[in-house]
Parts: C-alpha cells; structure tokens; sequence
C-alpha cells in the first residue's frame, strides 16, 4: 500500500518568509510524528499527534514553529519567519499506535528539504 | 533523560567482509531499541528492533543487533555487506512508559562499503 508522503520534496525560500510542509500519514495510523534532521543536531523530534488527543509540542524549537493535524490524517508543519538555522529536512512518520501495543514501528515518508536563503 | 551514542561517525569495510556498528544509550527508565536506515535522499526504513525476550534481535538484509542490558548497549552486525548496505544507520531508544513513543536517536554512523 501507499507510504507516507510528504510535499513539497524541496523548499526554498528567503530568510523571514512563512513556509508550510505538509504530510500525508499511512492510511488508518493515528499516530503522526514531526521530526528534523540537520547537519548540527542531528535527528530531532518536533511534535506528536495520536487522534483526538492534545499533542505533545515538546520538541517545537521556537515558537515561530506550529503544526496542526486536521481529521485525524493529514497534517502542516508551519514555520513563521524562516531563519536559516531552519535549514534541515523535516520527516514525517506515522504509526499504527493502536492503544496498550508498546513499541511501534514508524513508518517515515522521504522528507522535505527546505533551504532557508 | 535518555541519550544515544553512536560510536563511529563512519565505518569503511570491503565487500563480503563482517560489520559491527555501535551503539550505547542512557536512560534512567526501561527503553525500547531500534535501528534504521537511510539511503541517500530517502526517509528512514526500521532495520530491527528490541521491545522484550531473546536479546538477539534479527532484522531485513541480514543484520541482527545483540541487546546487552548490563553495558547499555544495542551493536548492529552483518557478517557479509553488500554495496547495497551502504547508506547511513541510525540507533533510537523510545520510552517504554511514555505515551508518545518518541523516538531520541543518536548522530547516526556512515557505512562506506567499498568493492
């Protein structure tokens, strides 16, 4: 079946503009994670969403960075007054995380790249 | 707070010869272990993980990975590489307890397998 997607595959914008990444999870997982990955720090995770649930923001770096989740499926990683520390790729991954199964497999889309300029 | 340490930034090795990538992680609560794969301009894919049991863990592609609670570790092996191995490999421990499933992965190590 079809993967975890994500859109664009690359960004490029300038220094203090907003840009928005989207994903697209496996369809009937609700678990969705947010995560980054760039030179200096590495794999970072960013935000978690499991269904109606408040998600969990503890990894959002500033708060010029925000995501939403709408219907329980696709979900926007929206960063305000880009800067080019944000310069990295943003993963997206879903699972299954059906309630009481420890341990879940995430499933990882291929990325956005976004170059901040 | 959990941490994981990724031994070798880059690992080379020949064809057909055996690999060990390390890893060692810190946690003060019970974790689960994982490895992934990136090839190049691709997302990750899990290679293996331990959640309970037999602390010998097999994977995809001929890797298995040994659980050693006493010394922290989680070391990924492959008695024979391929040139298709090569790509970069990623240790991540999540949280047994916790309700995210988060995964904190270390700086990831580089398998150059050469011909």
């Amino acid at each position: 079946g079809a993967g975890v997607s994500q859109s664009p595959s690359n960004k490029v914008t300038e220094k203090g503009k907003d840009v928005e990444l989207r994903c697209d999870p496996i369809s009937g997982h609700t678990a969705l994670y947010w995560y980054r990955q760039s030179l200096g720090q590495g794999l970072e995770f960013l935000i978690y969403f499991q269904g109606n649930s408040a998600p969990d923001k503890s990894g959002l770096p500033s708060d010029r960075f925000s995501a939403e989740r709408t219907g329980g499926s696709v979900s926007t990683l929206t960063i305000q007054r880009t800067q080019q520390e944000d310069s990295a790729v943003y993963l997206c991954a879903s699972s299954l995380k059906a309630s009481g199964r420890p341990g879940e497999t995430q499933y990882f889309g291929p990325g956005t790249r976004l170059l901040v300029l | 707070a959990q941490s994981v340490t990724q031994l070798d930034s880059q690992v080379p090795v020949f064809e057909e010869a055996p690999v060990e990538l390390r890893c060692n992680y810190s946690s003060s609560v019970s974790v689960y272990l994982f490895w992934y794969v990136q090839y190049p301009n691709q997302g990750l894919q899990l290679l293996l993980k331990y959640l309970s049991g037999s602390t010998l863990v097999k994977g995809i592609n001929g890797f298995e990975a040994e659980f050693n609670k006493s010394q922290t570790s989680f070391h990924l092996r492959k008695p024979s590489v391929h040139i298709s191995d090569t790509a970069e490999y990623f240790c991540a421990v999540s949280v047994r307890s916790g309700n995210t499933g988060k995964l904190i992965f270390g700086q990831g190590t580089t398998l150059q397998v050469k011909p």
